[in-house]
Parts: structure tokens; C-alpha cells; sequence
């Protein structure tokens, strides 16, 4: 399977503590991106990373990735009530005949408590 | 960034009945859209992919004769849920991809939310 697989399922940590979730995945891909859903609600796009970069940061966000290990990783920083969400981590991969297109990790729900 | 819009953002409606879900791209042109469904809690299953003029390219498990697309104009794909059951009862969200087929960017719309009773 192409779609990712993320741990942890669930993830609850206090206000000002960093949030790590981890994807890893079966396939070659060609890029990986991160996005956010609060619940809900439509997808808001966080990062991408190409397969040829190992890390890439956005405020307080860093991804990184390995594609020896096929794994990727988003990291929080600095984690504020707001960025409690569902984060999907989504494999972009191309198809003759429908071009690119994103499938889905299983996600992680971040909860954090102020 | 770009704006994708889904109508409506929820609906419900008696088992037996159709419903029809629209996406549309307000300021670009999109030949491809995708379709996704999400039940509670759980991930982004891709559907289909909507094609602008031709067929819509269905993904293995979803019935086509169930879940009709038709994707007429540049900006508009429409997901019919026909003889809707308590079963469809679902979170659909729609993508739209701005560009070319290998470079392009895809925007999200806010999602429909459909429940059959």
C-alpha cells in the first residue's frame, strides 16, 4: 500500500511541549506532504518535502525525512492549545493517467491542554 | 491560496433518495479534481479522480454506479450519491489541483457532510 502509516494514533501533551508524529510508508514517492485538519473541517496544507531533501522547517514546524527508511516525521514546537487537529501526513505519487495525486496517512490527533 | 468551494457543507436526507455534492474552483481552472471520503476518526479515502470532458477514474472498491461524477467545466465536479443509504452517511471532501498533471498544486475544499437516515 501507498498510504502511510502514522504513529501515534493519538497524541496529549501540555501547552509549550514539542509534538512528534511519525509516518512511514511502503512506496518510492516522489514527494510528501504534511496537512492539518481541525475537526470537522477541510484540509489546510502545512509542508512538503521532496525526495531529495532530508529536512525542512515552517515556523514551528520541521519535517523531516528518510527515504532509506521510508519514514517521515513532523515536529511541533513550542505547542500552543490552537494546534489541537488531526495531522495527516499524504504520499504524492503520479499516475499516467491522472497525473499526481495525494493518499493519506491514517493520522495522528493532537491534543494539546493548556 | 487558491479557493475550492464545496456545496453543501452538509446535508441530510431519507435513505433512497440522491444527493448531489458540488466543488468548484473559484479562481482557477482545474481539469482534475479528486474526491475523497473520511468516516469519523479515520483517514482520507481517495474515491475518484474527476477528469474535465472525459471519465472519471474510480478507485478499486468505490462503485461507480453509486457514486456518479461528472466533472462538466473547468471549475465544476459534481459527486452524485445515488439511492443514498444510512452506510453513506460520510464526510466527502473534494481537492482540485491548479496546474500541470506533474507539477501542480491541490487546494481542498471545507468538505460535505452527508447523513442518511
Amino acid at each position: 500500500s501507498q498510504q502511510g502509516e502514522e504513529d501515534p494514533q493519538a497524541l496529549s501533551i501540555q501547552e509549550g511541549e514539542n509534538a512528534t508524529m511519525n509516518c512511514s510508508y511502503k512506496t518510492s514517492i516522489n514527494n510528501l506532504q504534511w496537512y492539518r485538519q481541525n475537526s470537522g473541517r477541510g484540509l489546510v496544507h502545512l509542508i512538503l518535502i521532496r525526495s531529495n531533501e532530508r529536512e525542512k522547517h515552517s515556523g514551528r514546524l520541521r519535517v523531516t525525512l528518510d527515504t532509506s527508511k521510508k519514514s517521515s516525521s513532523l515536529l511541533i514546537t513550542a505547542s500552543r492549545a490552537a494546534d489541537t487537529a488531526s495531522y495527516f501526513c499524504a504520499l504524492i505519487t503520479w499516475r499516467w493517467a491522472s497525473g499526481s495525486r495525494l493518499t493519506f496517512g491514517e493520522g495522528t490527533q493532537l491534543t494539546v491542554n493548556p | 491560496g487558491a479557493v475550492v468551494s464545496q456545496h453543501p457543507s452538509r446535508v441530510i436526507c431519507k435513505s433512497g433518495t440522491s444527493v448531489k455534492i458540488e466543488c468548484r474552483s473559484l479562481d482557477f481552472q482545474a481539469t482534475t479534481m479528486f474526491w475523497y471520503r473520511q468516516f469519523p476518526k479515520q483517514s482520507l479515502m481517495l474515491m475518484a479522480t474527476s477528469n474535465e470532458g472525459s471519465k472519471a477514474t474510480y478507485e478499486q472498491g468505490v462503485e461507480k454506479d453509486k457514486f456518479l461524477i461528472n466533472h462538466a467545466s473547468l471549475t465544476l465536479s459534481t459527486l452524485t450519491v445515488t439511492s443514498a443509504h444510512p452506510e453513506d452517511s460520510s464526510f466527502y471532501i473534494c481537492s482540485a489541483r491548479r496546474g500541470g498533471a506533474r507539477g501542480g498544486e491541490l487546494f481542498f475544499g471545507e468538505g460535505s457532510r452527508l447523513t442518511v437516515l
